[in-house]
């Protein structure tokens, strides 16, 4: 069982806007500003999209955005293209462990 | 652009040590100011992290596997390595190499090798 707790799955139709959650406890995700997302395609390498929550790197989509409420952070991916159909998996530092990751969410566009 | 590449046996016995390498292109592990870190995926379970190593040659390890693993780099061959000890099956995953953040060894990675697939069985 992973430490952040993430959908399984999660749908969408092209054009739409999805959110996929990342849910942690106040000694990850509520607690500190280092929470990242990454996209990855089936046997490919994972790809960082989203870092300390909000920020994305040097060309990723403008499609893919962040954000934190209390000890839930969410990743938001709109305009959904059929090439975003992928898992995603969110990560957080963490007081305990020090750095935990998500069980990882498979988008699917339908 | 910064590329890594995981290579090393993709078959261990139980009890016997899980070593890999990550070479490193496009850009130095001792001089560039970064982290570099390993993470594995079982079979069906999520991401984890295993440790980082820092451009000064400091390491940082998940605690629950702080007991058996080693990371150690060879920087004139500008490679980084896993050890893991005592591996069981509980170990097989594919083992990710990837490059962290120049303020910590417990935040984002990228980018990312390929990844290897890592099988521990008699």
């Amino acid at each position: 069982q992973s430490a952040l707790t993430q959908p399984a799955s999660v749908s969408g139709s092209p054009g739409q806007s999805i959110t996929i959650s990342c849910t942690g406890t106040t000694r990850d995700v509520g607690g500190y500003n280092y929470v990242s997302w990454y996209q990855r395609h089936p046997g490919k390498a994972p790809r960082l999209i989203i870092y300390d929550v909000t920020n994305r790197p040097s060309g990723v989509s403008s499609r893919f955005s962040g954000s934190k409420s209390g000890n839930t952070a969410s990743l938001t991916i709109s305009g959904l293209q059929a090439e975003d159909e992928a898992d995603y998996y969110c990560s957080s530092f963490t007081s305990i462990t020090t750095l935990v990751f998500g069980g990882g969410t498979k988008v699917t566009v339908l | 652009q910064v590329q890594l590449q995981e290579s090393g046996p993709g078959l261990v016995k139980p009890s016997e040590t899980l070593s890999l390498t990550c070479t490193v292109s496009g850009g130095s592990i001792s001089s560039s100011i970064y982290y570099w870190g390993w993470i594995r995926q079982p079979p069906g379970k999520g991401l984890e992290w295993i440790g980082s190593l820092s451009y000064s040659g400091n390491t940082y390890y998940n605690p629950s596997l702080k007991s058996r693993v080693t990371i150690s780099r060879d920087t004139s061959r500008n490679q980084f390595s896993l050890r893991l000890i005592s591996v069981t099956a509980a170990d097989t995953a594919i083992y990710y190499c990837a490059r962290g953040p120049q303020d910590s060894p417990y935040n984002w990675f990228g980018p990312w090798g390929q990844g290897t697939l890592v099988t521990v069985s008699s």
